[in-house]
């Protein structure tokens, strides 16, 4: 069945960076893209971009230009997004998702604090 | 951007009764006849979950009582009946353009 593992929980200083792990299995890791999500306490769901693991193309939010880059790693069926120049504004749960928003993983809380 | 508009922000429901969510789009969603609006489930703690994908089609295991429906750029999820494990939150989304967006979500609780 198809699973999407996130990495744990970052505790990480302001101006810092973090790059979140999303690892994925029960399927064909490069023939889908995958997305990432924010949402912060409370709030809703902020779509980041996405990666298409089998050619590396990326497509982001224009808000998250700078700030999220997202990669993949064919070999260990991985994607990642790094974080940088974290602010309070950057403390979320991020969730990766394969297309269509069908699977999920399980969520990856980021606490920016000094 | 494609700005989704959900109401109501909250909604009480008594258990047995419709839900009605909508979801107001600020332009079409629309992509070959086919309406790119999808919604999702969120439970306090949890991870959202789709339950209908392109306007009325029912994920995988999502019971009938879970429906979707569309008036020009008006999108509906309804609940009926409404059971205790429905209480969470409730996301539309749309799939047609760059970024994607998501309405604001709508808490659904029971009266």
């Amino acid at each position: 069945q198809v699973q999407l593992q996130q990495s744990g929980a970052e505790l990480v200083k302001p101006g810092s960076s973090v790059k979140i792990s999303c690892k994925a299995s029960g399927y064909t890791f490069t023939s889908y893209d995958m997305h990432w999500i924010k949402q912060q306490p409370g709030n809703g769901l902020e779509w980041i971009g996405w990666i298409y693991p089998g050619n590396g193309n990326t497509k982001y939010n224009q808000k998250f230009n700078g700030k999220a880059t997202l990669t993949a790693d064919k070999s260990s069926s991985t994607a990642y997004m790094q974080l940088s120049s974290l602010t309070s504004e950057d403390s979320a749960v991020y969730f990766c998702a394969r297309r269509q928003f069908a699977y999920w993983g399980q969520g990856t809380l980021v606490t920016v604090s000094s | 951007n494609i700005v989704l508009t959900q109401s109501p922000a909250s909604l009480a429901v008594i258990l047995g009764q419709k839900a009605t969510i909508s979801c107001t789009a600020s332009e079409s969603v629309n992509k070959f006849g086919i309406n790119l609006m999808h919604w999702y489930q969120q439970k306090p703690g949890q991870l959202p979950k789709i339950l209908i994908y392109n306007e009325f089609s029912r994920a995988p295991g999502i019971p009938a009582r879970f429906s979707g429906d569309e008036a020009e750029l008006n999108f509906t999820l309804t609940i009926e009946p409404v059971e205790a494990d429905d209480v969470a939150t409730y996301y539309c989304q749309q799939g047609l353009t760059f970024p994607l967006t998501f309405g604001a979500g709508t808490k659904l609780e029971l009266k």
